[in-house]
């Protein structure tokens, strides 16, 4: 167990729903990360927050958007959902500054139908 | 062009049969190299961070070494068990964010 704890597990939907994945951080660590994988992409990076600020930005869609809270969870927000979109979403958390070890949630599977 | 290249996709050892697998990066200014170990549906765990060519670092049947353009993880008599999908990411730079290869999926059978 990573100390990271993501809900839902499972989500089905249908195309054009929007649907917010929740993660809560390790106890102490103020970073937050976001990762999608899919079967061909493999772990993509999405987007970081550090206490509450965005801090970077990957492959994430305009469709897609996260924040993090004052008591550090975040929330990664999927709207227009389109059938790709369907993939395992994870979060992971880590104490700041480079390098350091990220630890990963057990994941978000989305289903778009 | 792909920063982080894993070989072999996919090995299928017999238990007790030691074998490596292979992380090859592009990245320049690497500030980490990490290992994490994937079970299907679940997240990655983290096995492993590597910092400077030369480094080594063991944990149990698994030691992962580290060169100036590739990291290995040797697995040593392994065991059913150790079947996952074995994921090496990188960090360059001032960047926080992990890039990944695409993986080694290991099948020991018994």
């Amino acid at each position: 167990d990573s100390g990271v704890t993501q809900t839902p597990k499972h989500l089905i939907t249908a195309t054009g729903q929007r649907v917010t994945l929740r993660c809560s951080p390790r106890s102490g660590d103020l970073s937050v990360y976001w990762y999608q994988q899919s079967l061909d992409q493999g772990l993509q990076f999405l987007i970081h927050y550090y206490n509450g600020e965005e801090r970077a930005k990957g492959n994430i869609l305009e469709r897609f958007s996260a924040q993090q809270f004052p008591d550090l969870h975040s929330e990664l927000n999927l709207s227009s959902l389109e059938l790709g979109d369907s993939a395992l979403y994870f979060c992971a958390s880590s104490i700041a500054g480079v390098p350091n070890e990220q630890f990963f949630g057990p994941g978000t599977r989305l289903t778009v139908l | 062009e792909d920063q982080v290249t894993q070989s072999p996709e996919a090995l299928r050892l017999q238990e007790g049969e030691s074998s490596s697998l292979n992380c090859s990066y592009t990245v320049s200014g690497l500030r980490g190299l990490f290992w994490y170990r994937q079970d299907p549906g679940k997240g990655p765990e983290f096995l492993f961070t590597l910092y400077s060519a030369g480094e080594e670092k063991e944990k149990e049947r698994l030691k992962a070494t580290l060169t100036k353009k590739e990291s290995f993880l040797h697995i040593t008599a392994p065991k059913p068990e150790d079947s996952a999908t074995y994921l090496c990411a990188v960090q360059e730079g001032g960047s926080e964010k992990l890039v990944f290869g695409k993986g080694t999926k290991l099948t020991v059978n018994p």
